[in-house]
C-alpha cells in the first residue's frame, strides 16, 4: 500500500541532544514538508522540499535541519538549539502540481526529558 | 498572502444533531480550501477539497462543505453526528503558490455527546 511513514512514534530528547525523525513515503511524490503541532494550535511549516537535494524554509525554521538525498525520505533533525521542541511533528507529501492535496504521515511525538 | 480563521476551538453536539465547523479564508487570489480530520495521535487524514469546479463539495463520512466567495467561508456540516466524528478537524488554504504550500487554522475541536 502507498503511504507515508515516521519513525519513531515517540522519542526523548535529552538536554542538549540531536534527534532525528524519519519520514518516508512511496507516493512517488517530489515534494515533502515537516510541520509542527502544538496543543491547541494549527499546523506551522518547518521545511519543505519540492525536489532531490534542494529545500526551503518555512515559518519556523530555526533550530531545525533537514535533508533530501533521495526522493522517498525527508527527515528531520531537531538540533539543540531548539529550545521548546516538545510538540508533534508531522510528515506530510504531494506531487509538484499547484494545489494538490498534501497526504500526511502518522506523526512523531517529541518530548524533552 | 493567505490565512485561515476557523471559529470556535471546541465545538459539542449531540449524536444526531447537525454538525457545523465554520471556516474563514482570505486569499488574494482564487484559492483551494480543504478539510482534514485529526484523530488523537494520529495524523490529519483528508475529508474534502474544493477545487473551483463545484461550491458544494461532498466528503467522505457524510460531510460536505459549501464555498461561499461573497462570504470568504467553507463552513464544514454533517446532517446527523456520529459519535465517531469527534475529532479535532482543520481547515487550509493554498493560492497556488511556489512550493503549494498550505496555511492552516487552529483547529476544531468536535465533541459529540451521547
Amino acid at each position: 500500500d502507498g503511504g507515508i511513514t515516521q519513525s519513531p512514534k515517540y522519542l526523548f530528547r535529552k538536554e542538549g541532544q540531536n534527534v532525528t525523525l524519519s519520514c518516508e513515503q512511496n507516493l512517488n511524490h517530489d515534494a515533502m514538508y515537516w510541520y509542527r503541532q502544538d496543543p491547541g494550535q494549527g499546523l506551522r511549516l518547518i521545511y519543505y522540499s519540492q525536489i532531490v537535494n534542494d529545500f526551503q524554509k518555512g515559518d519556523i525554521a530555526e533550530g531545525y535541519s533537514v535533508s533530501r538525498e533521495k526522493k522517498e525520505s525527508f527527515p528531520l533533525t531537531v538540533t539543540s538549539a531548539q529550545k521548546n521542541p516538545t510538540a508533534f511533528y508531522l510528515c506530510a507529501s504531494s506531487t509538484s502540481q499547484a494545489r494538490e492535496t498534501q497526504y500526511f504521515g502518522p506523526g512523531t511525538r517529541l518530548l524533552v526529558l | 498572502a493567505q490565512s485561515v480563521t476557523q471559529l470556535g476551538s471546541h465545538v459539542s453536539v449531540s449524536e444526531g444533531a447537525l454538525v457545523l465547523l465554520r471556516c474563514n479564508y482570505s486569499s488574494s487570489v482564487p484559492p483551494y480550501l480543504f478539510w482534514y480530520v485529526q484523530y488523537p495521535n494520529q495524523g490529519l487524514q483528508l475529508l474534502l477539497k474544493y477545487t473551483s469546479a463545484a461550491t458544494l463539495v461532498k466528503g467522505i463520512n457524510g460531510f460536505e462543505a459549501e464555498f461561499k466567495k461573497s462570504e470568504t467561508s467553507f463552513h464544514l456540516t454533517k446532517p446527523s453526528a456520529h459519535m465517531s466524528d469527534a475529532a479535532e478537524y482543520f481547515c487550509a488554504v493554498t493560492n497556488g503558490n511556489a512550493g503549494n504550500m498550505l496555511t492552516f487554522g487552529g483547529g476544531t475541536r468536535l465533541m459529540v455527546k451521547p
